[in-house]
């Protein structure tokens, strides 16, 4: 089944204590990107990546970090976490980076800071 | 830099009566436009789009959206809405020369028995 596959789900951790949340894609997409989701601000963009070992900035990209060092893998890094992180964060593909070819959503990961 | 307002946070409608969702953008160009529903729990999924001709497009789920460059809009429209359509709705906007998608806020639709 195509899918874009986020880990974990739920993700309840301390300020400072650096983590990764994964994301994987089984399409072959070229595109990767991720995204956070806040009440009455809809999904912002925080990095994305055009191909392997390519990335770039999106709205949102401080206190993130970004690898793509595989085709399907495209994990987000928090390196030292801040409350103002808590967020549901989606990772989304598509076949290019064409406007034309539509997003693939995980099913997202809601952190919390504490 | 182009932007999407979505004017509704919340609407309820009754099951099987119609359901339109506003969502105006600003973008200079002719924009790529997106509707995207997001069930509780899911990622969004893809309804339907627009980036050329008929300006009604046709969705999955028996939804359609009209794109109207004299008033910047894009509205989502069903003609009868079903328990299982209780969602967020998402409105994007796409610029033709790259992947620099912008959402709206969101609408939250509830139905009512």
């Amino acid at each position: 089944e195509a899918q874009v596959t986020q880990n974990p789900r739920y993700l309840i951790t301390v300020t400072g204590k650096k983590l990764t949340v994964t994301c994987s894609q089984n399409m072959n997409h070229e595109y990767m990107s991720w995204y956070r989701q806040d009440p009455g601000l809809g999904l912002r963009q925080i990095y994305y990546s055009m191909n392997v070992e390519v990335t770039d900035k999106g709205d949102v990209p401080e206190g993130y970090k970004v690898s793509r060092k595989e085709k399907r893998n495209f994990p987000l890094i928090l390196e030292s976490p801040s409350p103002n992180q808590t967020s549901l964060y989606f990772c989304a593909s598509s076949l290019d980076m064409s406007t034309s070819s539509p997003l693939h959503f995980g099913n997202g990961t809601r952190l919390t800071v504490t | 830099a182009q932007s999407v307002t979505q004017p509704d946070i919340h609407i309820t409608v009754s099951e099987g009566a119609s359901l339109e969702l506003r969502c105006n953008y600003s973008y200079g160009a002719t924009p790529y436009l997106f509707w995207y529903v997001q069930s509780p729990g899911q990622g969004l999924q893809l309804l339907l789009k627009y980036f050329s001709g008929d300006t009604l497009v046709q969705g999955i789920k028996g939804f359609e959206a009209e794109f109207k460059r004299s008033q910047s809009s894009f509205n989502l429209r069903k003609p009868s809405v079903h328990w299982s359509d209780a969602a967020e709705y998402f409105c994007a906007v796409g610029r033709s020369n790259d992947y620099k998608l912008s959402f709206g806020a969101g609408t939250t639709v509830t139905v009512r028995a």
